[in-house]
């Protein structure tokens, strides 16, 4: 079964730092894809970033990006110039393909100090 | 651009009441997913279903049942109400089945159960 594990409960960072997210995940799957979901107080799931695993090139968008390091099965996603919205729930979320779910981490909590 | 539509948005039931809830997906989109996150949890997937056949089960009670209808939009019934199904129900929509492709997450339904 599939897995997904993140191990910082809690993380803060200074506004325009940057902060990195761990998340390891386990699949005895080849075909998978790998999601971070932001959860702000409003609760609503809003999509940060997603990284197929054929694809070697780590996926960016804007302030967010990945590292993602398929043979070690870990995906952490760092955020760059840290905003004061950027404070949330972070969930890191496998789906392999050809399956219509996703398995979700624990989360971890951003802070973002002014 | 049209979301994800959930109601009721807040729901309060005695133990033992049913509850419906109901899930209108984005348009064009067939396939319908609906996870669970208790207070302080990740969401867990309940059940999904693609062009209105049940597609992949998750950790769903016997108590509770779903199906997807012919207009796409899908409802979650909810019998024999526990204290412990005080929880934010989600519903999410895709447009490409089995494919992972993003899940567009509605606001939620959040049961409290007294």
């Amino acid at each position: 079964a599939q897995t997904v594990t993140q191990s910082q409960p809690e993380m803060s960072v200074q506004e325009a730092e940057t902060v990195t997210l761990s998340c390891t995940y386990d699949t005895s799957e080849s075909d998978y894809y790998l999601f971070w979901y932001k959860q702000p107080p409003s609760r609503q799931m809003i999509l940060v970033i997603r990284q197929e695993a054929y694809k070697q090139q780590n996926a960016t968008e804007n302030r967010f990006s990945v590292n993602f390091q398929k043979a070690a099965k870990s995906f952490s996603l760092k955020i760059s110039d840290s905003q004061l919205g950027d404070a949330a729930m972070y969930f890191c979320a496998h789906c392999t393909s050809g399956t219509y779910k996703y398995i979700f981490g624990t989360g971890t909590r951003l802070k973002v100090l002014a | 651009a049209a979301g994800v539509i959930q109601s009721p948005r807040h729901l309060i039931k005695e133990k033992r009441e049913t509850a419906t809830l109901k899930c209108y997906p984005i348009p064009r989109h067939d396939t319908v997913y609906w996870y669970q996150q208790g207070p302080g949890q990740d969401p867990q997937f309940l059940i999904s279903f693609y062009e209105k056949m049940q597609s992949d089960k998750g950790s769903i009670p016997d108590r509770f049942s779903a199906q997807q209808f012919s207009d796409y939009h899908s409802e979650l019934n909810m019998s024999s109400l526990e204290l412990g199904d005080s929880a934010l129900y989600f519903c999410a929509s895709s447009p490409t089945p089995g494919l992972a492709d993003e899940q567009f997450f509605g606001p939620g339904t959040r049961l409290t159960v007294l």
